[in-house]
Parts: C-alpha cells; sequence; structure tokens
C-alpha cells in the first residue's frame, strides 16, 4: 500500500493566518491526490482534487499544489470556519489511502 | 438534495455481526462508483471498501478483507456493507462516499460523503 505522511499533525493558528499543510507519498501518485476538511457532526467535504484543482463551491484561499510525492494544501487567509481537520488521500492506487490528518486549531 | 445518508451504526459485541446501509437521493445513483470510509481515534481515516457501478468490481482492505461484504441495490439508491466476526478495533464512524474520475480522466476523488454512522465494537 502506498503509505501518505501528513506535518504537522495539529497547527495552531489565527484568523487571518496563512496556514500550510503538507503530504508526503511513500511513492509517486502522479497527481492523484486530494483534500478534504472534515468538523465533527458534518459530511466531510472535498476541497482539492487532483493535486491543484478547487472543488466547485471551494473558496478561493484555499490552494493545492505539488506532483509525484510532495504536496501542499494552503489556506491563504484562515477563516472561522476553516477551524477543522484536514485530510490528504492518494487514488493512484486501488487501495485510497489517506493521511493521518492535521487539526487546524486556536 | 443531493445527499447520502447511512444508517445501521450500533453497539456491538466483539464477534457480532452489523449491516450498515447508505441511501442515496438527489442524482443517479446507478451510474456511480461508491465507497466505505472509516474514523476512528486509533486508526484514523481507513478506506474500507469499493463497489464499481455496476457491481462487477469490488475491494476490500486487508483489515476487513474475508470479514465485510460491500453490495449496492440500484433499484433502491442504496449502498451497503454487510460487517461480521466485529473486532474491537472496527470500531469508528463509518462513512459512504460518491467516487468519480474528473473531466478527461486528470484524477479521481469522493465528491459526496454522508455525515457517517457510529459503530462500537465492545464487550
Amino acid at each position: 500500500d502506498i503509505q501518505m505522511t501528513q506535518s504537522p499533525s495539529s497547527l495552531s493558528a489565527a484568523v487571518g493566518d496563512r496556514v500550510t499543510i503538507i503530504c508526503r507519498a511513500s511513492r509517486s501518485v502522479s497527481s492523484f491526490l486530494n483534500w478534504y476538511q472534515f468538523k465533527p457532526g458534518e459530511a466531510p467535504k472535498l476541497l482539492i482534487f487532483a493535486a491543484s484543482t478547487l472543488q466547485s463551491g471551494v473558496p478561493s484561499r484555499f490552494a493545492g499544489s505539488g506532483s509525484e510525492t510532495e504536496f501542499t494544501l494552503t489556506i491563504s487567509s484562515l477563516q472561522p470556519e476553516d477551524f477543522a481537520t484536514y485530510y490528504c488521500q492518494q487514488t493512484y492506487a486501488t487501495f485510497r489511502t489517506f493521511g493521518q490528518g492535521t487539526k487546524v486549531e486556536t | 438534495e443531493v445527499q447520502l445518508v447511512e444508517s445501521g451504526g450500533a453497539l456491538e459485541l466483539p464477534g457480532g455481526s452489523l449491516r450498515l446501509s447508505c441511501a442515496a437521493s438527489g442524482f443517479n445513483f446507478s451510474t456511480y462508483e461508491m465507497d466505505w470510509v472509516r474514523q476512528s481515534p486509533g486508526r484514523g481515516l481507513e478506506w474500507v471498501s469499493y463497489i464499481s457501478a455496476g457491481s462487477a468490481a469490488i475491494y476490500y482492505a486487508d483489515s476487513v478483507k474475508g470479514r465485510f461484504t460491500i453490495s449496492r441495490d440500484n433499484a433502491k439508491n442504496s449502498l451497503y456493507l454487510q460487517m461480521n466476526s466485529l473486532r474491537v478495533e472496527d470500531t469508528g464512524v463509518y462513512y459512504c462516499a460518491r467516487d468519480r474520475w474528473g473531466a478527461g480522466h486528470t484524477g479521481r476523488y469522493f465528491d459526496l460523503w454522508g455525515r457517517g454512522t457510529p459503530v462500537t465494537v465492545s464487550s
């Protein structure tokens, strides 16, 4: 299986901050890398697919970059509704593995 | 409204069985591939199983292979997960998710999720 490693596992930030989350794959996943936002009690939300494509309806302050084994999710100016846990996912392989998550908190 | 709604989660003894359901609405369910994903404090977010639109292709994570069975009824717009020989480590929130390709096969992603149903396996 392809292992996905996120860093950091948690971070403390304030409204307006620029936030960067890194996701590394144990081997190349090309651009088959997605980012999701999880909030307790809510349906998870797709933010970015194919490494850098913004899902329809997602604010432009979210951006993804990278390819092969190293990827980044950036929130350019953190908003109150962005405090959540973020996961990367590879869909290059049949077994679609996730990173361990990054909790963004105040 | 386009949505997925999971149900069937419960408290179950180790070795027991549960059947989870996922009701789809607002879209042509029969044309979409689907997955089950679970989330637990100990194991994080874990992909569990996949089923193609017509049920021809099915895959399982090694941790559930031989114990869990994914199925779907396109006439009822429903996805299922039969969970047998449950273990404590199967505890978590189970989500169903719609699995799709991007335009031109530029990516593959889960673009619609339910809110999840909780499963607790404990004696």
